[in-house]
């Protein structure tokens, strides 16, 4: 079946540090790819997505690449501030279906 | 602003108790709405999808008669936890897919979550 991988957390960071956050993903066919991110005590936010090989999601500097060679999905921030300190999930869609599957969730905490 | 909306937000009850939580779609009809369980440290699992006017659809391993989804409306579907007990305590999401939207804009709209607390 379907399955997304994603680094285990905790990753903590001082503010201004380069963040990666790994996701690959196993699937048969081309789904959509998307980053989703969970603030502390909240619901999860759609943070970017991706529909296609070769596509670039970005916002909120953050940004991540559909790869298709290599099934991945990797998060990436040049600079993070603490207000980014979060768990972000990474998460496959096929069009058709209404079923998302998560990664596992990564827990980024940006210290000052 | 919010287009899912989840109530209450944070339960905390005596075992035995049953608990009905509930979710809303506020900017449209949704026929569909998931319900998703996550535990500590864990992903989200989806537990049922909901439908307008039929059964809930139940993921492998979730109890039907544990966690009752009633989807009476185009804009409601509730939960309710019966007979709850302390494994029962998790952290209680769901979503909705607004049908005028593509799937890959925007899968789903999720609501902020319920944490769930049982003594």
């Amino acid at each position: 079946g379907d399955s997304v991988t994603q680094m285990e957390g905790p990753v903590t960071l001082s503010e201004e540090a380069c963040l990666t956050i790994n996701c690959t993903y196993t699937a048969t066919g081309y789904p959509s790819l998307f980053w989703y991110v969970q603030y502390p005590g909240e619901g999860l936010q759609l943070l970017l997505k991706a529909t296609k090989a070769d596509d670039k999601g970005s916002n909120k500097g953050f940004e991540a690449t559909y790869r298709k060679e290599t099934t991945s999905f990797h998060l990436e921030k040049g600079s993070v501030q603490v207000s980014d300190s979060a768990v972000y999930f990474c998460a496959l869609l096929f069009g058709g279906y209404q079923k998302v599957t998560f990664g596992i969730g990564t827990k980024l905490q940006v210290i000052p | 602003g919010a287009v899912v909306s989840q109530h209450p937000s944070r339960v905390i009850c005596k075992s035995g108790t049953s608990v009905k939580i509930e979710c809303r779609s506020l900017d449209f009809q949704a026929t569909t709405m998931f319900w998703y369980r996550q535990f500590p440290k864990q992903s989200l699992m989806l537990m049922a999808t909901s439908n307008e006017g039929s059964k809930a659809t139940y993921e492998q391993g979730v109890e039907k008669d544990k966690f009752l989804i009633n989807h009476a409306s185009l804009t409601l579907s509730t939960l309710t936890v019966t007979s709850a007990h302390p494994e029962d305590s998790s952290f209680y999401i769901c979503s909705a897919r607004d049908p005028n939207r593509g799937l890959g804009n925007q899968p789903q709209h999720f609501g902020d979550g319920t944490r769930l607390s049982i003594l």
